[in-house]
């Protein structure tokens, strides 16, 4: 069982509403990421928080906006998306500062679908 | 743009078998190699990290050569819960504040027949 926890599990939204992904950890990483991923498709970074800043950004369009309020929460609000935004969304966490060491564990995902 | 490249695949192979997955990477300056497994509709998985000197963990074994960029990770004696995608990821080093965020292949599709 992963040790990041993401809520919710599936999500369907309509291109005007608002919604929030929710992503957890309990393990003392003091870093952690947003990912997508389509289907058959490799996980594309969006977003990198480090020490609760945002260090990160891969140019993603702004309907997409992260939030860390403390070192085991990140979120990642949505509002107005577009069908083209159906995708899993991964969270994951890293210690920070190992350095070659650094490895990622991930949530489970939401499976988004915007309608 | 920093790529990693893998051969999709599909492998299949019998029980038993042993396969072999091979991976590119672009930037020389890469630091940190790592072979992940993603089942459908699941959450990739760390496999193992890749050393320079080569390691094995059970049936897997993973070789690194720098000089040529070339990862690869060879799976003895496969089983049926072998079946899935395994990513080819790599570290392009710290960025600033410690994170590390990792750059994924789009994966090796594997099957197990019985």
């Amino acid at each position: 069982d992963t040790e990041v926890t993401q809520t919710p599990k599936h999500l369907v939204m309509g291109m005007t509403n608002k919604k929030s992904l929710k992503c957890e950890q309990h393990m003392g990483h003091r870093a952690m990421y947003w990912y997508k991923q389509k289907a058959k498709k490799p996980p594309e970074l969006m977003f990198v928080y480090s020490y609760e800043k945002l260090s990160i950004n891969e140019s993603v369009p702004s309907r997409f906006s992260p939030e860390c309020p403390n070192s085991s929460l990140l979120n990642l609000h949505l509002h107005a998306l577009q069908p083209e935004d159906s995708a899993l969304y991964l969270c994951a966490s890293s210690q920070a500062g190992q350095g070659l060491n650094e490895k990622l564990f991930f949530g489970s995902g939401t499976q988004l679908s915007v309608l | 743009r920093k790529e990693v490249e893998q051969d999709p695949g599909p492998f299949n192979v019998p029980e038993g078998a042993t396969v072999a997955f091979n991976c590119t990477y672009s930037n020389s300056a890469s630091q940190s190699f790592f072979w992940y497994r993603q089942d459908c509709r699941k959450e990739p998985k760390l496999l193992m990290s890749v050393y320079s000197s080569g390691n094995e963990d059970g049936r897997f074994t993973a070789q690194l050569n720098r000089a040529s960029q070339y990862i690869s990770l060879l799976i003895r004696d496969s089983k049926l819960s072998d079946s899935a995608t395994y990513l080819c990821v790599v570290n392009d080093g710290p960025r600033s504040g410690g994170a590390t965020p990792l750059v994924f292949g789009k994966g090796t599709r594997l099957s197990v027949i019985a």
